[in-house]
């Protein structure tokens, strides 16, 4: 069944900790994206990547960390510099131009 | 400033009235914009992507319209159902868009269907 992964669904951190994020597609996209959602709010871009091996900071990248070793993986590592990290955090992978596929997302919450 | 603007920022209706969900943008010059349903707590899905030569798109009781001259799009859901209850989200696409992908997403429409 092809789509976007997203793991765990709920997340807890405690203070000073780091957490990864998972998403994993088998859609064969090239792009993948992370976007953070907090109530009210329009989704924000963290990182994006085209290729493998090759990400790009977005609009609020400080705290976080990407990787791309594979083209259907991209996790995202919420450091502790992140200061106000609880949030609900959305991957999404497209095809170049073309409408984006959402993963279901993870919750993450700071205990 | 590249801004995607909706309206209303939430709405109840009955079940199986009609509505309209407004998105208004600045993003210039413009490739395409989408609408995305999000269920509370879920990713959002696609209903529609519509490129500039297009003005209107259906998706079963979901019709999309965009007036590229006026830089307006609406979503009109026909005979609502229960399970329409969620975010509706405008999203519209430029090389010079808001984000670093360039994309600018609206804050989305909250609506609810009461039965």
């Amino acid at each position: 069944d092809g789509g976007i992964t997203q793991s765990p669904k709920y997340l807890f951190r405690k203070e000073g900790q780091n957490v990864t994020l998972s998403c994993e597609q088998n859609l064969n996209h090239d792009a993948m994206y992370w976007y953070r959602q907090d109530p009210g709010q329009g989704l924000r871009l963290i990182y994006y990547s085209q290729i493998v091996n090759d990400f790009q900071k977005g609009d609020i990248a400080e705290g976080y960390s990407v990787s791309r070793e594979k083209k259907e993986s991209f996790p995202l590592t919420v450091t502790s510099a992140q200061k106000n990290p609880t949030a609900f955090y959305l991957c999404a992978s497209s095809k170049t131009n073309t409408e984006a596929f959402f993963g279901q997302g993870t919750r993450l919450t700071v205990v | 400033k590249n801004q995607v603007e909706q309206s209303p920022q939430s709405l109840i209706i009955l079940e199986g009235k009609n509505c309209t969900l407004q998105c208004n943008y600045t993003v210039s010059p413009f490739s395409n914009l989408r609408w995305y349903k999000q269920d509370t707590g879920r990713g959002p899905v696609s209903l529609t992507i519509m490129t500039f030569s297009e003005n209107t798109k259906s998706n079963g009781r979901y019709t999309a319209t965009l007036d590229a001259d006026t830089k307006q799009s609406s979503l009109h859901i026909t005979a609502s159902q229960l399970s329409d209850s969620a975010s509706y989200i405008c999203v519209v696409s430029g090389p010079s868009g808001g984000g670093a992908d360039g994309l600018t997403f609206g804050k989305g429409t909250h609506l609810i269907i009461q039965p």
